[in-house]
């Protein structure tokens, strides 16, 4: 059974600061992994998804990392600002599981003080 | 292009009460997906369907949830009677083709939070 944790739980940083955020997995078999962005009584928003084949995703800012045989992902966000508060989940689709289904992390709660 | 629309937004009853939630997808869109997030956790798969078949409900709780997705289209999903611990954000998501090998993402709607007394 495919496991998801994301480190730490919540991060509290001043504007300006930069990001790093923790993902990990237990069953390398994934096709992909997606982080998500998610604000308050809001639903998901995709942020980067990087294939099983690559190393690493850019999207301004944002930039992702995966190590597939250590099981670990990590989402880079340069320059912080109080826009980015917001919680970033990361999931993953396995390769043995039907379909897209996706197993996420609990996520990280994130707070830019301005 | 349209997004995921759910409703309602937000629903309270109490407990043994009926709830229904209603989920539109993006047009054209095969695959569908309701998840349960708890408070502080991350959204748990409860099902998903193929155009109107189900592919996934695994971790639905079929002694008082079900859920429909008639013409492959709308979907569903009720509980009855509801429990304390059913109070949650019912997220649905829609996704192109379903594919894990697909390099599109699934879109998810704004949810709908229940609160159960």
């Amino acid at each position: 059974k495919q496991e998801v944790t994301q480190i730490p739980a919540a991060l509290s940083v001043p504007e300006g600061e930069n990001l790093v955020l923790n993902c990990s997995f237990t069953d390398s078999a994934i096709y992909n992994l997606q982080w998500f962005r998610q604000d308050p009584g809001k639903g998901l928003t995709s942020l980067l998804l990087i294939q099983s084949s690559q190393r690493e995703q850019t999207s301004g800012r944002l930039n992702a990392s995966l190590d597939k045989s250590s099981g670990r992902s990590t989402l880079y966000i340069a320059a912080s600002q109080p826009g980015d508060s917001a919680t970033y989940l990361c999931a993953v689709p396995m390769i043995k599981a039907a379909g897209n289904k996706l197993t996420f992390g609990g996520g990280t709660r994130v707070l830019v003080k301005p | 292009e349209a997004g995921v629309a759910q409703s309602p937004r937000y629903k309270i009853i109490e407990k043994r009460q009926s709830v229904a939630f209603w989920c539109n997808p993006i047009s054209g869109h095969a695959t569908l997906y309701w998840y349960q997030q708890i408070l502080g956790q991350g959204p748990k798969l409860l099902i998903q369907f193929q155009n109107n078949g189900v592919v996934d409900d695994s971790q639905l709780p079929k002694d008082r949830f079900s859920a429909e997705r008639l013409k492959g289209v709308d979907s569903t999903l009720k509980i009855q009677p509801a429990k304390l611990e059913d109070s949650a954000v019912y997220l649905c998501a829609s996704h192109l083709a379903g594919s894990g090998r697909s390099t599109d993402t699934q879109y998810f709607g704004p949810g709908t939070r229940l609160t159960v007394l």
